[in-house]
């Protein structure tokens, strides 16, 4: 258990809707990460953080925003949700300590229905 | 550009059997290679994880196989159980920030 919480868990919105998904972590991590996972795709990367108010764009970061305002708390935020955007996302950190460098460790999933 | 090419995208075997899922990689700056087991409705959770200064890593019935000339990694389940159905990715990482990138994902069943 790496003490991330995502919520919601599950989310069913409209076309053009806003919509934030929230990580919390308990260990004070410094690197966090949003991954969405779709079949016959794998997980690709939406944004990643690397402290508070720092953070970078992935691999598929149009049409998502994220903050990062304190330690524990990232952020995920869909201006105007797309059905394309359906999918489930996973929020992940990175344990940088003990010289193994990161391993990274998932959340349970917040599944997203845009219809 | 896919830039961690895994296959096959399925694989049947019977229990005791050894599957074997194969990685490739084209960034020569990754650095570290992990593979995750998911299962349904779950998170992926990291299974093992190999650096290339060695070649093959055991981790209980894991195996990790690495090849650095060619690029490639594997993962091998000894005594496969019908416990270790789930979705297998491997992914790669190297630089800073510890961004991974993944493989599309190998669905495993072991029949009993």
């Amino acid at each position: 258990d790496a003490g991330i919480t995502q919520s919601p868990r599950h989310k069913v919105t409209e076309t053009g809707t806003p919509v934030t998904l929230r990580c919390h972590q308990t260990e004070n991590h410094r690197y966090m990460y949003w991954y969405r996972q779709d079949p016959g795709h794998g997980l690709r990367l939406i944004h990643y953080s690397y402290g508070v108010k720092d953070t970078d764009k992935g691999e598929v970061s149009d049409g998502y925003s994220v903050s990062r305002s304190k330690t524990e708390d990232f952020l995920l935020t869909l201006e105007s949700a797309t059905s394309s955007q359906t999918s489930v996302y996973f929020c992940a950190i990175a344990r940088t300590s003990g010289g193994q460098g990161g391993e990274l460790f998932f959340g349970e999933g917040s599944r997203l229905t845009v219809l | 550009q896919q830039q961690v090419k895994q296959s096959p995208q399925s694989l049947i075997v019977q229990k005791g059997g050894i599957p074997i899922i194969n990685c490739a990689y084209e960034n020569t700056a990754f650095d570290y290679f992990p593979w995750y087991q998911q299962f349904p409705g779950k998170g992926p959770a990291l299974l093992i994880a190999i650096r290339p200064d060695v070649s093959e890593k055991k981790e209980g019935r894991f195996t990790i196989s690495f090849n650095k000339s060619a690029k490639q990694f594997s993962l091998h389940i000894m005594d496969s159980q019908p416990g270790d159905s789930a979705t297998y990715f491997c992914a790669a990482s190297g630089g800073s920030n510890y961004k991974l990138t993944f493989g599309k994902g190998t669905l495993l069943t072991v029949n009993p």
